[in-house]
């Protein structure tokens, strides 16, 4: 009964490989977001859907690309993996974009 | 834009102690929300307590309380008869009401001595 789950929770893989990350809500929430955070602990916000639209881009690589099939569910693909794409990557959730976030377990994303 | 500065990295407190965890940010918004989120060794993301912008009475929720300063842009939090299991990276946050901006603090490990 996760409300938030994300997979794989751990991915390692080499530089130039392309991966993904899924990511689902079982909570009927209308907003997804995609969060990084770095080695520093720092969380920024990447991407955020709302009702299967892109509302907020924040400037990261469009290497970086998310896709929503439905509303339950925001998936992250990255391609051509960089060292410094290395970091814990959250999916969350929320009623709608006036309402709290629910997190995902994270996925540790390590490039080698 | 928004931003949210916790000043504190790190702090600690005797188990059974109160300690307050520091938090401001800069907006020119009057309407917005505020959250303390802590995220123990185990990763996860936990919400542990919200205030809006436009409520005067601070927030509470158990054994934790926050003191929202609105004119001083301050929003501490305030955890009493802390618990081992209190320790964890707290990161303060704010969203604005106009958008979907969510902007976080970079955190402060607390450590809870037994």
């Amino acid at each position: 009964d996760t409300a938030v789950s994300q997979t794989p929770k751990y991915l390692v893989t080499q530089m130039g490989n392309d991966k993904s990350i899924k990511c689902e809500q079982n909570l009927g929430h209308d907003t997804m977001y995609w969060y990084k955070q770095d080695s520093k602990k720092f969380l920024k916000i990447m991407f955020s859907y709302n009702n299967k639209e892109l509302i907020i881009n924040e400037t990261v690589p469009n290497r970086f690309s998310p896709k929503s099939p439905d509303k339950a569910h925001l998936n992250l693909h990255i391609n051509s993996l960089e060292l410094g794409d290395s970091a814990v990557y959250f999916c969350a959730s929320s009623p709608s974009i006036f309402y709290e976030q629910y997190f995902g377990p994270g996925t540790r994303l390590t490039v080698t | 834009a928004q931003t949210v500065t916790q000043s504190q990295p790190e702090m600690s407190v005797q188990e059974a102690e109160t300690v307050t965890l520091s938090c401001t940010y800069d907006t020119s918004e009057s309407d917005y929300y505020l959250f303390w989120y802590k995220q123990p060794p185990s990763r996860q993301m936990i919400l542990v307590i919200r205030q809006e912008a436009y409520k005067q009475q601070n927030a509470t929720e158990n054994r934790f309380s926050v003191n929202f300063q609105k004119a001083a842009k301050s929003f501490s939090l305030k955890i009493s008869d802390s618990q081992l299991g209190d320790a964890a990276m707290y990161f303060c946050a704010y969203r604005s009401n106009n958008n979907n901006d969510m902007r976080f603090g970079a955190g402060t490990r607390l450590t809870v001595k037994p």
